[in-house]
């Protein structure tokens, strides 16, 4: 089990550029979830999928944030244009079912804007 | 108010003691609960769950889950250095909403 796999685990950029974080579930999962975590707001929910299909994505902050799953093993979430309030770490994390499973976290991707 | 609330801590113990540490929920509907402990510059990993009311052991740790007060805890007993992390709790039932985090400090 090769785990969540996310990319590029630091990413440095300046305001105004387009950001494109990666990430690939377990195989087998059909839920995948999008975080951001800050010193100052904690780990927050952006958006989550079910079989791929956005459910919820009351979380993301405005409309330079966006996300897609085009397929059950891939996943992106964009950020354009970026601002230095988004420098954050980026976590996704998936689950099996819909039932009570747990989540299994990658290792996640800092942004920094400057 | 936050759908899952804990305080942020740091809470200190000495090696040896118990720690304990606890968050409360909003939505009387949650059923179930996951801890998960984050070292620094890690990604967060479950180290228990719990699905009832109730106690439930795993070796030195303890969750505790009581819906009538809306709280759930975790108990670290004969607490470690390599324990120093911050312990989360999530609630799957709300959209796997977590708590803020409570930072635990264990002194040699």
């Amino acid at each position: 089990d090769a785990g969540v796999i996310q990319s590029p685990r630091h990413e440095v950029t300046e305001m105004g550029q387009e950001v494109t974080l990666r990430c690939k579930p377990i195989s087998g999962h059909n839920s995948l979830f999008w975080y951001r975590q800050t010193m100052m707001r904690g780990l927050e929910l952006l958006i989550y999928f079910n079989n791929n299909v956005p459910i919820d994505d009351s979380g993301m902050p405005e409309d330079r944030f966006s996300a897609k799953m085009p397929n059950a093993s891939f996943s992106t979430l964009k950020i354009q244009p970026s601002e230095p309030r988004d420098s954050a770490v980026y976590f996704c994390a998936s689950k099996p079912g819909q039932g009570r499973s747990p989540l299994h976290f990658g290792n996640g991707t800092r942004l920094t804007v400057t | 108010q936050k759908e899952v609330e804990q305080n942020s801590g740091p809470l200190s113990v000495p090696e040896g003691a118990i720690a304990s540490l606890n968050c409360t929920y909003s939505d009387r509907g949650s059923q179930s609960f996951f801890w998960y402990r984050q070292y620094s510059g890690k990604s967060p990993e479950l180290i228990m769950s719990i699905y009832s009311n109730g106690d439930k052991e795993d070796g030195r740790f303890t969750a505790q889950l009581n819906k009538a007060s809306q709280y759930v805890s975790l108990l670290i007993r004969d607490s470690q250095p390599s324990d120093s992390a911050t312990y989360l709790c999530a609630d799957p039932f709300n959209k796997f909403y977590f708590g803020s985090g409570t930072k635990l400090n264990v002194k040699p």
